[in-house]
């Protein structure tokens, strides 16, 4: 069945430092992709999507490009702040009967450090 | 402001006893969803609506139900079938065809069972 796998955390960077968070996927087809964000004690928002191969999804200073021959949709920022401590998920959409459902990876947390 | 509301933040209750965790959304959106999140397992799907009067099963829906009587509610029962109670629960809502698997999570309860 479809999968995420994200690189596991935590990940601890100091303020200004460049992040990855990696991301590949097992999937029929290419699927919509998406990057979700969790601040601490809240619910998830969604960062960025990117809906067809080569396309780059972005949303405050965060990137991901949707990678087809490597299966990737890794997460990247150039320079982090203290404010961007969270937990981040990779997902992508059920490609069996049901079309409603999402698949998370495990979540990877960051923790930035002023 | 829309948006969703889950009441409430933290619940507490003795093993053995049914549970009901709310949730509410203004965004007018069909679809409702309701996931579990323990600690390094990522969110799991416990049952989702696509409409009113509707739902499904997800990947987890044992010792749990819901009803969808209303579009803007979708509450989540615990029963006492539930071997491992304790987590974070998450309620989030998507909207129409072209945007279904952009969800918008509630900030979630925290349910502890002792």
């Amino acid at each position: 069945g479809d999968s995420v796998t994200q690189m596991e955390g935590p990940v601890t960077l100091s303020e200004e430092a460049f992040l990855t968070i990696n991301c590949t996927y097992t999937a029929t087809g290419y699927p919509s992709l998406f990057w979700y964000v969790q601040y601490p004690g809240e619910g998830l928002q969604l960062l960025l999507k990117a809906t067809k191969a080569d396309d780059k999804g972005s949303n405050k200073g965060f990137e991901a490009t949707y990678r087809k021959e490597t299966t990737s949709f890794h997460l990247e920022k150039g320079s982090v702040q203290v404010s961007d401590s969270a937990v981040y998920f990779c997902a992508l959409p059920d490609s069996g009967g049901s079309n409603y459902k999402l698949t998370f990876g495990k979540g990877t947390l960051l923790t930035v450090n002023p | 402001d829309g948006g969703i509301t889950q009441s409430p933040k933290y619940l507490f209750r003795k093993e053995g006893q049914n549970v009901t965790l709310s949730c509410e959304q203004n965004l007018n959106h069909d679809a409702m969803y309701w996931y579990r999140q323990d600690p390094g397992q990522g969110l799991r799907l416990i049952y989702y609506s696509q409409i009113v009067n509707d739902f499904q099963k997800g990947d987890i829906a044992e010792g749990y139900s819901v009803s969808r009587e209303k579009k803007e509610s979708f509450p989540l029962t615990v029963t006492s079938a539930q071997k491992n109670p304790t987590a974070f629960y998450l309620c989030a809502s998507s909207a129409g065809r072209d945007t279904i698997h952009e969800q918008y999570f509630g900030p979630g309860t925290r349910l502890t069972v002792t």
